[in-house]
Order: structure tokens, then sequence, then C-alpha cells
């Protein structure tokens, strides 16, 4: 059974870091891209980035809205993903879900739970 | 950036209903559209890939269509575990952008 879990999410104030994670399983986690997709509370979907598998050299594409700001990364070694956080704003509060690309295209077959990232001071 | 716009942004039904879903995408993304259903507190899920390919374990009630800039997500017939929110996704092309959702309803 394929399973995400994302960790790390809490409280932190304006121009903070955070770093969250995903594990995986019931996958081979090496062979897939992987997403970072936001959701503000009480609003619609945001996609946040990607890094592609070792294969596509694990590039990255971000949000403008977070470019230079977050950086995605991957252990395949641990099945892990994470999101680096930095400089956050007020407006990066969110649910962060960690999602699997599929491989029939730019799209999330499986989604973890999400975890809650408060940024306020 | 590709704007996806979704409409309507709710629409109330009852059960047994057939419901359509627009999404209009601001230039052409070929077949590059997903359709996800989110229901309160949980994640999303993928439901509609390629515009019109029924993700595995979909039930067939649902369908999609379209090509182009324009995109339609049908409910044939809903059942009390469809009301949630629906949203469509532009794999076209960086950054990815999803409509701003429907909210489905019971009347």
């Amino acid at each position: 059974e394929v399973q995400l879990v994302e960790s790390g999410g809490g409280l932190v104030q304006p121009g903070g870091s955070l770093r969250l994670s995903c594990g995986a399983s019931g996958f081979t986690f090496s062979d897939h891209h992987m997403d970072w997709v936001r959701q503000s509370p009480g609003k619609g979907l945001e996609w946040v980035g990607r890094i592609r598998n070792k294969a596509n050299s694990y590039t990255t594409e971000y949000a403008a809205s977070v470019k230079g700001r977050f950086t995605i990364s991957r252990d395949d070694s641990k099945n892990s993903l994470y999101l680096q956080m930095n400089s956050l704003k007020i407006e990066d509060t969110a649910v962060y879900y960690c999602a699997r690309r599929a491989y029939s295209g730019g799209y999330c077959d499986y989604w973890g739970q999400g975890t809650l990232v408060t940024v306020s001071s | 950036d590709i704007q996806m716009t979704q409409s309507p942004s709710s629409v109330s039904a009852s059960v047994g209903d057939r419901v359509t879903i627009t999404c209009r995408a601001s230039q052409g993304i070929s077949s590059w559209l997903g359709w996800y259903q989110q229901k309160p507190g949980k994640a999303p899920k993928l439901l509609i890939y390629g515009a019109s390919s029924l993700q595995s374990g979909v039930p067939s009630r649902f369908s999609g269509s379209g090509s182009g800039t324009d995109f339609t997500l049908t409910i044939s017939s809903l059942l009390p575990e469809d009301f949630a929110t629906y949203y469509c996704q532009q794999a076209n092309s960086f950054p990815i952008t999803f409509g701003g959702g429907t909210k489905v309803e019971i009347k």
C-alpha cells in the first residue's frame, strides 16, 4: 500500500525557517518525481514545487511565490522527501501535502495527509 | 502562467442528479488536464488524468472530456459520497496550476 506521511509542521514566526519531511513507503520511491502542494485555510490548492528522480538529475521546479525561499530535496536511501522553508511569510500559512507524481504525466496519484504550517507572530 | 477557471464555484444537487463542472484554461493545454476530488479535512484524490482517462479505482460514473482550453467533469448520477470539492489542474507547463474549485453541495 502506498503511503506518504508528512511531518515537521508547526508554528513559526515571520522570517523564520521550518523543514518539512515526507516519508514514503509501499512503492519504489526513487523511481518517482515528487511534488509539494499547499492549501491555505479555506482556500484552494497551490502547487509549490517538484523534484524529479535520479534519472532526471534530481532537478527541481518551483512556484514563483516560493522560489528563492523554499528548497525541495530528497534522500532516496531513506525514502524521504523534504521541503526547507526559509524567510517564511504569513501568507505561507497552509497545510502542506507531499504527493507522488504519476507515471501518466504531471498529475499526483497519491497524497499524504498533510501537515499544517502556521506563520504568525 | 496558465490560469485555470472553473465554473460554477458551487452547485447544489440531489442524489441521482447529473452534474457537470467546467474548467477553462487561459491558453491551450492539449489534453494535459486532471481532475481531483477533495473532502473536508482530507487530501485530494486524483479522478481523471489526460482530460478523459479514469484513474484506477475511480467509479465509472465520473467522466472527463475536452481538449485545448475547455474541459468538463461529469458525474452521471450523484451518490452521497460524491459531495465534495472538485479541482482541475493543468499539467502542460510549469508552474502547475489548479482551478479555484467547485463545491458540490447537497440540495
